[in-house]
């Protein structure tokens, strides 16, 4: 099984700043990595996919990157919308594995 | 809109079984398959599996390899999730997904039905 490492595991940011968040897979999944962002009470909402392509509706401020085993999130601007948890998520491999989340908070 | 919504929240006893059930809409039921997707109270998501509503045919996370089922109806366009033998650890949000053509990335959500495992 492949291991998703995120980090760190609360990021806090203020409003306007950057914010960027980190996945490790435990071996390469290539492209194959989801971003989804999770509010409290809320199903998990897609955010990137095929680690850099932005879901339908996902504002321009959200980008992805990396392949293999080494992943970024970075939220260019923050918005007040955007404090929640985020989680990667491989689709590589069997079973599919979802990292343990980065809370992004207001500092 | 395509949306997938579930039935309402379960209070079992340890030891029982649970099914939950996933209704699509605003697509074709059977052209996406349909993932399950577990939440235990302040963790992480953990995949279960799939069901592709087409032919029916599943595959299992080895953990749940054992205990889950999933089934579909499509006539109701109406995926089903069952869990036997349950412990106070299978307590959780349950979510079904179903993801994007050509990846397993999941843009379409249920709304999650929680389950609440007691003695």
């Amino acid at each position: 099984e492949i291991v998703m490492t995120q980090s760190p595991a609360t990021l806090s940011v203020s409003p306007g700043e950057r914010a960027t968040l980190s996945c490790r897979a435990s071996q390469s999944v290539g492209s194959n990595l989801a971003w989804y962002q999770q509010k409290p009470g809320q199903a998990p909402r897609l955010l990137m996919y095929d680690a850099s392509i932005r879901a339908t509706g996902i504002p321009a401020r959200f980008s992805g990157s990396g392949s293999g085993t080494e992943f970024t999130l970075t939220i260019s601007i923050l918005q007040s919308e955007d404090f929640a948890v985020y989680y990667c998520q491989q689709y590589n491999n069997w079973p599919r594995t979802f990292g343990q989340g980065t809370k992004v908070e207001i500092k | 809109q395509m949306q997938l919504v579930q039935s309402g929240a379960e209070l079992k006893k340890t030891g029982s079984s649970v099914k939950v059930s996933c209704k699509a809409s605003g697509y074709s039921f059977t052209y996406r398959y349909v993932h399950w997707v577990r939440q235990a109270p302040g963790q992480a998501l953990e995949w279960m599996g799939w069901i592709t509503p087409f032919n029916g045919n599943t595959n299992y996370a080895q953990k749940f390899q054992d205990r889950v089922s999933f089934t579909r109806d499509s006539s109701l366009s109406t995926a089903y999730m069952e869990l036997s033998s349950l412990r106070s650890e299978d307590t959780g949000m349950y979510y079904c997904a179903t993801p994007i053509d050509a990846t397993d990335a999941f843009d379409i959500w249920g709304q999650g039905t929680m389950v609440t495992v007691s003695s």
